[in-house]
């Protein structure tokens, strides 16, 4: 069964700092990952899709992959009260006929 | 980003009623849409997988003569609760895949549907 793992959290950084999100991943097959924001009471939101080792940088975040130990994270740098939300890692091997697997989700917090 | 719509975005309905919900998508074309469910506090759960012009792929679970699920274009999936009961009182999600261009293989999700039924 394919699964992904996220600590549940909550993680609480202050304002300003860098907030570290990871993620595991346990099919060796998987080609394509995500990470989304979801606010309480609101659906997720894209934030970005990394398909190659390495990093990949928007604004303020970065999604770091390492296929070989099947590890997938996100930074989020300047952290600000409005990062405050929980976030979900996704992954899917490409192709029209594969389902994303999401993982549970982490609660990040960020105070004044 | 992609944008997906989803309508209406709350309904009140009687027990034994059903309730049809709207997905579109706006600015690209999707041959897959995924409806999920969400309770409070709790991680998504899919329910099923729409591919425009054939059946819908149900979870394990998920009762199909219930939960009824049409994707009649690239760009609109519909998600009819049938005889709706309390239990199914849920935050009801759709997602759109691209299937072509920019937003190829990536996932954006409709607003939600808050569905509560009295």
């Amino acid at each position: 069964q394919k699964e992904v793992e996220q600590n549940s959290g909550p993680l609480s950084v202050p304002e300003g700092a860098i907030a570290s999100l990871n993620c595991t991943y346990s099919d060796r097959g998987s080609q394509s990952f995500f990470w989304y924001r979801q606010y309480s009471g609101k659906s997720p939101e894209l934030i970005m899709s990394i398909y190659s080792n390495g990093d990949k940088e928007d604004g303020r975040f970065t999604a770091q992959l390492n296929k070989a130990s099947q590890y997938v994270s996100l930074l989020i740098r300047d952290s600000q009260p409005s990062d405050s939300a929980t976030y979900l890692c996704a992954v899917t091997r490409s192709g029209g006929s594969y389902i994303p697997t999401f993982g549970r989700g982490t609660s990040l917090i960020v105070h004044p | 980003g992609a944008v997906v719509s989803q309508h209406p975005s709350w309904v009140i309905c009687k027990s034994g009623t059903s309730v049809k919900i709207e997905c579109r998508s706006l600015d690209f074309q999707a041959t897959t849409m995924f409806w999920y469910r969400q309770f409070p506090k709790q991680s998504l759960m899919l329910m099923a997988t729409s591919n425009e012009g054939s059946k819908a792929t149900y979870e394990q679970g998920v009762e199909k003569d219930k939960f009824l699920i049409n994707h009649a274009s690239l760009t609109l999936s519909t998600l009819t609760v049938t005889s709706a009961h309390p239990e199914d009182s849920s935050f009801y999600i759709c997602s759109a895949r691209g299937s072509s261009g920019d937003f190829y293989n990536e996932q954006f999700f409709g607003p939600g549907t808050r569905l509560t039924v009295l």
